[in-house]
């Protein structure tokens, strides 16, 4: 079983759509917990951390459950510049490595 | 351009060649890693460094890998007697430490082994 779980996709979603991303981590020592956008063939780059309150950025909320070991991603009114793959990311210590989930793609189209 | 930058973008090598990538970090950084990502998956971590001591190795980097930094500032990885299986994208990444972990990812070197 994989460390860090997510729904590969693709989701194709028109303009304005709310779209909702999960992910499931198997390690409950994980500390540290974030969404990183990839853009087709650049390299990842933080979207937001994931705090155990929820957290909110724009259109962009995220959502932690520690007792379920979830992570969540809502993203809302969609643009067609969210197309992107979304990776769902733990770390286990401050500094540390980062564990990838492998990557839910979402296209919007017009 | 002051984020982390790799060298070469490309590289296309015959299977059991030997082949060496560097990465220049964001100066101010102590932390450099190295993640491994192929077409469709998340990058994969390989290896970390704090200044120039390798604090951590994943158990993906068989002995035919081995990662440098020698003065805590750039990094080299070195693959010998590559096969195919090595073909992915090589990523740098560095992070200052004590941060809340935001890790800066270079453009990668997209390795093929023919």
């Amino acid at each position: 079983r994989k460390e860090v779980e997510q729904d590969p996709g693709p989701f194709n979603v028109p303009e304005g759509a709310t779209v909702a991303f999960n992910c499931t981590y198997s390690n409950s020592a994980s500390q540290s917990f974030f969404w990183y956008r990839q853009d087709c063939r650049k390299e990842p780059k933080l979207l937001m951390s994931v705090y155990s309150s929820g957290n909110e950025d724009g259109r962009f909320t995220a959502q932690l459950n520690r007792a379920s070991q979830y992570i969540s991603l809502l993203i809302r009114d969609s643009k067609l510049s969210d197309s992107a793959t979304y990776l769902c990311v733990v770390t286990y210590n401050q500094g540390g490595k980062l564990i990838f989930g492998q990557g839910t793609e979402l296209s919007v189209k017009p | 351009d002051t984020g982390v930058s790799q060298d070469p973008r490309h590289k296309i090598t015959k299977r059991g060649q030997n082949v060496t990538f560097r990465c220049d970090p964001i100066s101010e950084h102590n932390r450099l890693y190295w993640y491994r990502q192929t077409l469709g998956q998340g990058p994969e971590f390989l290896t970390y460094f704090q200044n120039e001591a390798q604090l951590e190795k994943s158990r993906l980097l068989s002995d035919r890998f081995s990662a440098e930094r020698p003065k805590g500032s750039f990094s080299t990885l070195e693959i010998q007697r590559t096969e195919q299986g090595d073909s992915a994208m090589y990523l740098c990444a560095s992070s200052l430490q004590g941060d809340i972990n935001e890790q800066f990812f270079g453009p990668g070197t997209r390795l093929t082994v023919l």
